[in-house]
């Protein structure tokens, strides 16, 4: 079956400092993958998602890069904020092999401080 | 522009009682439809997940049932409720496109069980 597996939390870095959450995965097909991020309090959103090998998600100065030959997702940015201290969650996708239904991560919490 | 609802955000109930709690999608036609309950700190358990009215498939073994009596809500229920029930409950959506799909998830209901 499929499966993610996340970088264990909490992370806790200062403003501007860079950061890389660890994802990588399993899966019998070819999923798509994303990364989630949970707000205090929150549901879910989506920040980036890649459908294929070698495609670079990214938005909001996040960027993951799926690379299909390491099975990983690593979550990256340059320069944290404050607003970014979040839950973060990798998930995986494939409707051929799970009908539609997401894999998650355990989830990774980021606390930034000024 | 497609939105999800969920409420109430906050409950408060003694074990033994029912639970109802409601999920509903504006702007989409029929949506995939997901339960997860998030334990505090912990990532997300899949409940339950619905591809169409009346078709509804449990992820785990439990004393909570769901419904979807039409397109575009989902309803989680009780008949009596347990101590472990108390989480954050989320509901999503999602649309199947290509091989993938984004799951869009409510802003949640906070159930505290005492």
């Amino acid at each position: 079956g499929n499966s993610v597996t996340q970088m264990e939390g909490p992370v806790t870095l200062s403003e501007e400092a860079f950061l890389t959450i660890n994802c990588t995965y399993t899966a019998t097909g070819y999923p798509s993958l994303f990364w989630y991020v949970q707000y205090p309090g929150e549901g879910l959103q989506l920040l980036l998602k890649a459908t294929k090998a070698d495609d670079k998600g990214s938005n909001k100065g996040f960027e993951a890069t799926y690379r299909k030959e390491t099975t990983s997702f690593h979550l990256e940015k340059g320069s944290v904020q404050v607003s970014d201290s979040a839950v973060y969650f990798c998930a995986l996708s494939d409707i051929n092999t799970n009908a539609g239904k997401s894999t998650f991560g355990d989830g990774t919490t980021l606390t930034v401080k000024p | 522009s497609q939105t999800i609802h969920q409420w109430p955000a906050t409950l408060v109930q003694p074990v033994g009682s029912p639970l109802s709690l409601e999920c509903t999608v504006e702007g989409t036609s029929n949506p995939n439809l997901y339960w997860y309950r998030q334990a505090a700190g912990r990532g997300l358990q899949l409940l339950f997940y619905s591809v169409g009215i009346g078709q509804i498939s449990s992820e785990v073994p439990q004393n909570l049932s769901a419904s979807r009596p039409q397109d575009r809500q989902f309803i989680l229920s009780s008949k009596k409720l347990l101590l472990s029930d108390s989480g954050f409950y989320l509901c999503a959506w999602s649309v199947t496109s290509g091989r993938q799909d984004t799951q869009y998830f409510g802003p949640g209901t906070r159930l505290t069980v005492l």
